[in-house]
């Protein structure tokens, strides 16, 4: 069983849409993150969770805002989708520092919005 | 701004080959450099990863060179295989901040010719 899922696996939505993505973890950790993977600019942070009630904006947050429902959830939504949030995004969870720094990414949403 | 800056974007290898990406940095507050590896389909997994107290790290074919002056550091791949075809990124992050986050370079995509 994987531990990182993310759902849904792809999604196809329209320009003004409300879309959420979820992430759950089995592994236990604490700190979950998202990110988007474009073409030529690598893998950004969006969102960056330590717990329950600790959520913090990454480098790229406007335009999204995230949800943590419990220490294994932890969803991203789209208020009002446009063409350029069109991307491949990346749950990631951690268990720094506790443990190491590793972070483990599930296998991602595939995006389009039209 | 792009922190992390990677080269190439595409690399084309031949069977048994040495693959070589380089990425550099700016900030020296930097302490933490992994490598993580793409497979078609599938989110990142970290590879490898130096902290900059060592100049270089091996793991079976995969090294890595740091250059703490020159604020570089590189991924080798020997005796590169198909198998290794993927992307790769590199990446940094400050430990000392005890955020874990990961600041990406824009990604390598390695083809591995048989």
């Amino acid at each position: 069983d994987a531990d990182v899922t993310q759902t849904p696996r792809n999604r196809i939505t329209k320009t003004g849409k409300r879309i959420m993505l979820e992430c759950s973890q089995t592994k236990g950790h604490d700190r979950m993150y998202w990110y988007r993977q474009d073409p030529g600019l690598g893998l950004r942070l969006i969102y960056y969770s330590f717990d329950v009630k600790d959520i913090n904006k990454g480098e790229i947050s406007d335009g999204y805002s995230v949800s943590r429902q419990a220490q294994a959830k932890f969803s991203l939504s789209l208020e009002s989708a446009i063409p350029n949030q069109t991307a491949l995004y990346f749950c990631a969870t951690s268990d720094f520092p506790r443990g190491a720094d590793t972070q483990y990414f599930g296998p991602g949403t595939r995006l389009t919005v039209l | 701004q792009q922190q992390v800056k990677q080269s190439p974007q595409s690399l084309i290898v031949q069977k048994g080959g040495i693959s070589i990406i380089n990425c550099a940095y700016e900030n020296t507050a930097f302490d933490y450099f992994p490598w993580y590896q793409q497979f078609p389909g599938k989110g990142p997994a970290l590879l490898i990863a130096i902290r900059p107290d060592v100049s270089e790290k091996k793991e079976g074919r995969f090294t890595i060179s740091f250059n703490k002056s020159a604020k570089q550091f590189s991924l080798h791949i020997m005796d590169s295989q198909p198998g290794d075809s993927a992307t790769y990124f590199c990446a940094a992050s400050i430990g000392s901040s005890n955020t874990g986050k990961l600041i990406f370079g824009q990604g390598t995509t390695l083809q591995v010719k048989p």
